[in-house]
């Protein structure tokens, strides 16, 4: 069974530009849920879509959306990037809440 | 709400020694707790979970950890560190089993001495 794929792996953007991140989540799975790593802030949870709704949120502006099709696909949308955006956007996903989370080799989002 | 605290951004032990990673967490509920391990320029991978099955979890690659309500504890150990542990290893806490959105600790990086 493949794992969870991200795309792109490595890009650069320049400031106050937008960016989409896409993630094809394990088969079977409907739920996704997006994570932003950073070396100051850590890891902290973004959103997760579940059935092509939004079930939970994290504390981030509205820059940062997210969407989630009918095959469970989903893609993020960041946009009017900032420095601060720099960052691994990891995607992970699951069956179901209380199932085991798995997670993708992550997307580096240089802004510059 | 919940948090989770790791005691030591780096751990440094000898091959063959044995591995402490501590971690402690606030929950307002029953919590489901992680250890997650990640390489370098990797994602995450899960090496156990506790659900309340059972409160010393086994994981994978000889990695275990034991619960402990009245400590608010999830230590991660491993009796004989081998030179292929060394990683970023985190910890985290859901309170709804993680879909819901895992909280993460600051990650403990694990150092092996030959």
């Amino acid at each position: 069974k493949a794992g969870v794929t991200q795309t792109p792996r490595y890009l650069i953007k320049t400031r106050g530009q937008q960016v989409t991140l896409s993630c094809s989540p394990i088969s079977g799975h409907r739920s996704v849920s997006w994570y932003q790593q950073t070396p100051g802030q850590g890891l902290q949870f973004l959103f997760e879509y579940f059935s092509e709704t939004q079930r939970n949120k994290g504390n981030f502006p509205g820059r940062f959306s997210g969407r989630q099709f009918s095959n469970s696909r989903s893609e993020m949308n960041v946009s009017t990037l900032e420095l601060g955006d720099s960052a691994l956007y990891l995607c992970a996903s699951s069956e179901d809440v209380g199932n085991t989370i798995y997670f993708g080799e992550g997307s580096w989002l240089t802004v510059v | 709400a919940q948090s989770v605290t790791q005691l030591g951004s780096h751990v440094s032990v000898s091959e063959g020694a044995l591995v402490l990673l501590r971690c402690n967490y606030s929950s307002s509920v029953p919590p489901y707790l992680f250890w997650y391990v990640q390489y370098p320029n990797q994602g995450l991978q899960l090496l156990l979970k506790y659900t309340s099955a059972a409160t010393l979890v086994k994981g994978i690659n000889g990695f275990e950890a034991e619960f402990k309500k009245s400590e608010t504890s999830f230590h991660l150990t491993k009796p004989s560190a081998h030179m292929s542990d060394a990683a970023e290893y985190f910890c985290a806490v859901s309170p709804g089993g993680g879909a819901d959105g895992l909280t993460f600790g600051k990650g403990t990086h694990l150092i092996i001495q030959p």
